[in-house]
């Protein structure tokens, strides 16, 4: 059974950079694409990119500049960061594993606050 | 990369249909056959339910079943049951290996 899990502060004072790693259990890394997905609360999902485990990677346009998606193949992990967060970037974070056709499998998601 | 158009929310009775529409351009859900929808009930992530436009996923109940005209995916739940109250998203692959979500329906069960 496929498993995916996000690990990482819940709190990140602005201008710092947010760090999250999700670990997969049940799969290997080295096949599919993986994703990270937000959600501010009470609103809708956002895609913020995706890495296959070569490394290519793309990211959602508009948080290009400060997003940055990599894989440790060894770990079964792969990691997310965003640099200079501001309260906007409050969200619960979701890792996912996913394919063109759609993300089939979600970590239970966890709350980043952006605060001082 | 804008975000796809949903209804903000739906409601339909027990033993009915609903239809949520998701419109979005011809650069991603027009241009396509890689439309999915979620389903999240409070507090839960989010659960693929249709794929590739109109495909289920093993274990999602037959009465979900999803149809792409032009820029426009729909999912229709037939026979309400109180369990599908939920919020729905749907995503469309956008090219180049990016994504796009719609801004989410609410589903409520009279």
């Amino acid at each position: 059974q496929v498993q995916l899990q996000e690990s990482g502060p819940g709190l990140v004072k602005p201008s710092e950079t947010l760090s999250l790693t999700c670990t997969v259990s049940g799969a290997s890394i080295s096949s599919n694409y993986w994703s990270w997905i937000r959600q501010p609360p009470g609103k809708g999902l956002e895609w913020i990119g995706y890495i296959y485990y070569s490394g290519d990677t793309n990211y959602k346009s508009s948080l290009k500049s400060r997003v940055t998606i990599s894989v440790d193949t060894s770990k079964n992990q792969f990691s997310l960061k965003v640099s200079s967060v501001t309260a906007a970037d409050t969200a619960v974070y979701y890792c996912a594993r996913g394919s063109i056709a759609g993300f089939d499998y979600w970590g239970q998601g966890t709350l980043v606050t952006v605060s001082s | 990369q804008s975000a796809l158009t949903q209804p903000r929310s739906v409601s339909g009775s027990p033993g009915q249909s609903v239809t949520i529409s998701c419109t979005g351009t011809s650069s991603d859900v027009g241009g396509y056959n890689y439309v999915s929808w979620y389903q999240q009930h409070p507090g839960k992530a989010p659960k693929l339910m249709i794929y590739d436009i109109s495909k289920r996923p093993s274990g999602v109940p037959d009465h979900f079943s999803g149809s792409k005209s032009g820029n426009t995916a729909s999912l229709t739940i037939s026979g309400l049951q109180a369990e599908d109250e939920a919020d729905y998203y749907c995503c469309s692959y956008a090219g180049s290996y990016s994504w796009v979500f719609g801004g989410g329906t609410k589903l409520t069960v009279l």
